[in-house]
């Protein structure tokens, strides 16, 4: 069945360090893919999306490619700060018999001054 | 635009009390859901709605009920909690299933 598998956290990094989540998904065919952030204490909110291979998806300094050659769809950042501090979610979206949206587990991230 | 709104934010209950949990959206979107989001293992869907009047289940429904009388609600029924329902609850809600879903800020429940 469908899946999305996330690096395991939690993740801690020095500000201005490069961020890197990976995130893998597994699909009978080319799903929709997102990543969501959820800060301290709130609900999940959109950070970017791509719909179809070789889509970047861009949001705040955050990027991610969908690459089909390795079902991948990893998040990376040039320069974290602080207020990135959050947890982040690769979810994918496949238009199926059962049509939902599936998250993975989720990677915390701590920035550090 | 509120969004999408839940209440209450924190309820703590006993072991067999039932209770609703409410979640609202002014965004005039069909789709709606509910999630439970626990340690390490992410969101998992519990029901989801494609329009007034129609629901169905996700990966986790025993124990809850929903329904869908309007299109702005979609209450969440948990009929005699027990402990393994303590978590935290999102609803959300997006205009089609393909597209971006909008959270509310979750209900943190603990059941005793």
């Amino acid at each position: 069945g469908n899946s999305v598998t996330q690096m395991e956290g939690p993740v801690t990094l020095s500000e201005e360090a490069f961020l890197t989540i990976n995130c893998t998904y597994t699909a009978t065919g080319y799903p929709s893919l997102f990543w969501y952030v959820q800060y301290p204490g709130e609900g999940l909110q959109l950070l970017l999306k791509a719909t179809k291979a070789d889509d970047k998806g861009s949001n705040k300094g955050f990027e991610a490619t969908y690459r089909k050659e390795t079902t991948s769809f990893h998040l990376e950042k040039g320069s974290v700060q602080v207020s990135d501090s959050a947890v982040y979610f690769c979810a994918s979206f496949m238009k199926t018999s059962y049509d939902k949206v599936i998250f993975g587990p989720g990677t915390s991230l701590s920035v550090i001054p | 635009n509120a969004g999408v709104t839940q209440t209450p934010k924190f309820q703590v209950l006993k072991t067999g009390q039932s209770m609703t949990l409410q979640c609202a959206q002014d965004m005039n979107h069909e789709y709606m859901s509910w999630y439970r989001q626990d340690p390490g293992m992410g969101l998992r869907l519990i029901h989801y709605s494609v329009g007034a009047g129609i629901t169905d289940q996700g990966e986790v429904p025993n124990g809850y009920n929903v329904s869908r009388s309007t299109t702005e609600d979609f209450p969440l029924r948990l009929l005699s909690a027990a402990p393994s329902q303590t978590s935290v609850y999102f609803c959300a809600s997006s205009y089609g299933r393909a597209h971006e879903q909008y959270f509310g800020p979750g209900t943190r429940l603990t059941v005793t």
